[in-house]
């Protein structure tokens, strides 16, 4: 089963706009972190924003936020002012504490346009 | 900027060359990762190391072989590779998991490095 679930492959939106990007999970781990990362056609995975299961409050850094709804296993990605640079995929990932170094565990990942 | 580096950037190598790919961290991370990336499709983990010692080994072929000489660097040794090699390689690195660790738990990634098997 996967454990990463993110249901849109592709996303526009016009420069200025916001977007949420959408992701679900699935885990029996009450300790585990929710990640999501940027990668331009350039290669890098450029870590956005973290929220951990025991977070009570939304995670935010700058233009994202991470809209944690805990009870439904959903974690997704808003991004504010949408500006051209934000073109790239974006990647959902989860890693759970089970032992001391777990790996990041990705979904498909979603491919964001925006337009100017 | 990353504070994990990957060299080379790009490489391309024959099927019957011997290369390496290299990471080198300089966060106090005891764990690294080596993920390949082919087009279009997500990160998929190859090997972990915790501690200087191989932890995971995600059934990956012995023509892939990591060593982590010490706790700054990663290297994944390339022989006899067939053109499905060919992809985006990433290291990463993290620190053990905490509770509550907070963006402490992140997994940060190098740059990458393209590999073209002809």
């Amino acid at each position: 089963a996967q454990k990463i679930t993110q249901t849109q492959p592709g996303m526009f939106v016009q420069e200025k706009e916001a977007v949420t990007l959408d992701c679900t999970y699935d885990t029996s781990d009450p300790s585990y972190g929710l990640f999501w990362y940027k990668q331009p056609s350039s290669g890098e995975m450029i870590f956005l924003i973290y929220q951990g299961s025991y977070d009570q409050q939304n995670a935010t850094e700058g233009r994202y936020s991470l809209n944690f709804q805990k009870a439904r296993k959903s974690a997704n990605l808003v991004i504010s002012a949408s500006q051209l640079g934000d073109s790239a995929m974006y990647f959902c990932a989860m890693r759970e504490k089970v032992s001391g170094n777990t790996p990041l565990v990705f979904g498909k990942g979603t491919r964001l346009s925006v337009i100017a | 900027d990353t504070e994990v580096t990957q060299t080379p950037k790009h490489l391309v190598m024959g099927m019957t060359n011997k290369k390496s790919l290299k990471c080198e961290q300089h966060m106090g991370h005891r764990a690294m990762y080596w993920y390949k990336q082919k087009a279009k499709k997500p990160p998929e983990l190859m090997f972990v190391y915790s501690y200087e010692k191989l932890s995971i080994n995600e059934s990956v072929p012995s023509r892939f072989s990591p060593e982590c000489p010490n706790s700054s660097l990663l290297n994944l040794h390339l022989h006899a590779l067939q053109p499905e090699d060919s992809a985006l390689y990433l290291c990463a690195s993290s620190q053990e998991w905490r509770d509550p660790g907070g963006s402490g738990n992140t997994i940060y990634f190098g740059e990458g490095s393209w590999l073209t098997v002809v």
